[in-house]
């Protein structure tokens, strides 16, 4: 079974501070898809990168880098220099296998990041 | 504009009745899905499609029903037999590509029983 872990139920930055997301995930798939999405307060969850499991190559976009190590079976995302509207419930997801649609996706709990002014 | 629409937005429901969550897209998408999510936590699965007429159950699927006689609809039933209906419901639909495979999320609908 497959499942992913973030350990940090909360963060609570200043603007400016940069601010890392841990995410741990268990598989038994040699390959697999890992996710990172954005829930802001409306709801509804904006997708933010895919990184497949034979791409281990790290990926910097703008104020947001994701560091993803296999060896570690760790994800780790990384917003440079917050703002409030940075402020959201951020979640990592895991689906197993290659195949191109139906692969369900297992959720870690999220990580509520909360940017003050 | 392409997305994906989920009405209502908010839903009230006595207890003992079914409600029926709308979901559409047009992204052109085979695979849909339905999660539910309570407050506080991740995203389960409860049911998803990958084609037209089939459709499989995910991790929390019992008290909940889905039919997918259109492509762009998906529509989810929550029975009576769902002892604990209240949360936020998310249908969202993928790509049938390789490498191209992320969910694109619909807005959501809260649902309340009374």
């Amino acid at each position: 079974a497959q499942k992913v872990t973030q350990a940090q139920t909360e963060i609570s930055v200043v603007e400016k501070e940069d601010v890392t997301l841990d995410c741990v995930y268990e598989t038994r798939d040699t390959t697999y898809y890992l996710f990172w999405y954005k829930q802001p307060p409306s709801g509804e969850l904006v997708f933010l990168i895919r990184r497949n499991s034979f791409d281990e190559q790290n990926e910097i976009s703008g104020r947001y880098s994701w560091n993803f190590q296999k060896s570690t079976s760790s994800f780790n995302f990384t917003i440079t220099a917050s703002q409030v509207v940075d402020s959201a419930v951020y979640f990592c997801a895991l689906s197993e296998g290659i195949k191109a649609a139906g692969n369900k996706l297992t959720f870690g709990g999220g990580t509520r990041v909360l940017v003050k002014p | 504009d392409g997305g994906i629409t989920q009405s209502p937005k908010y839903l009230f429901r006595k207890e003992g009745q079914n409600v029926t969550l709308s979901c559409e897209q047009n992204l052109n998408h085979d695979a849909m899905y339905w999660y539910r999510q309570d407050p506080g936590q991740g995203l389960r699965l409860i049911y998803y499609s990958q084609i037209v007429n089939d459709f499989q159950k995910g991790d929390i699927a019992e008290g909940y029903s889905v039919s997918r006689e259109k492509k762009e609809s998906f529509p989810l039933t929550v029975t009576s037999a769902q002892k604990n209906p209240t949360a936020f419901y998310l249908c969202a639909s993928s790509a049938d590509r390789v490498g191209y495979n992320e969910q694109f999320f619909g807005p959501g609908t809260r649902l309340t029983v009374l």
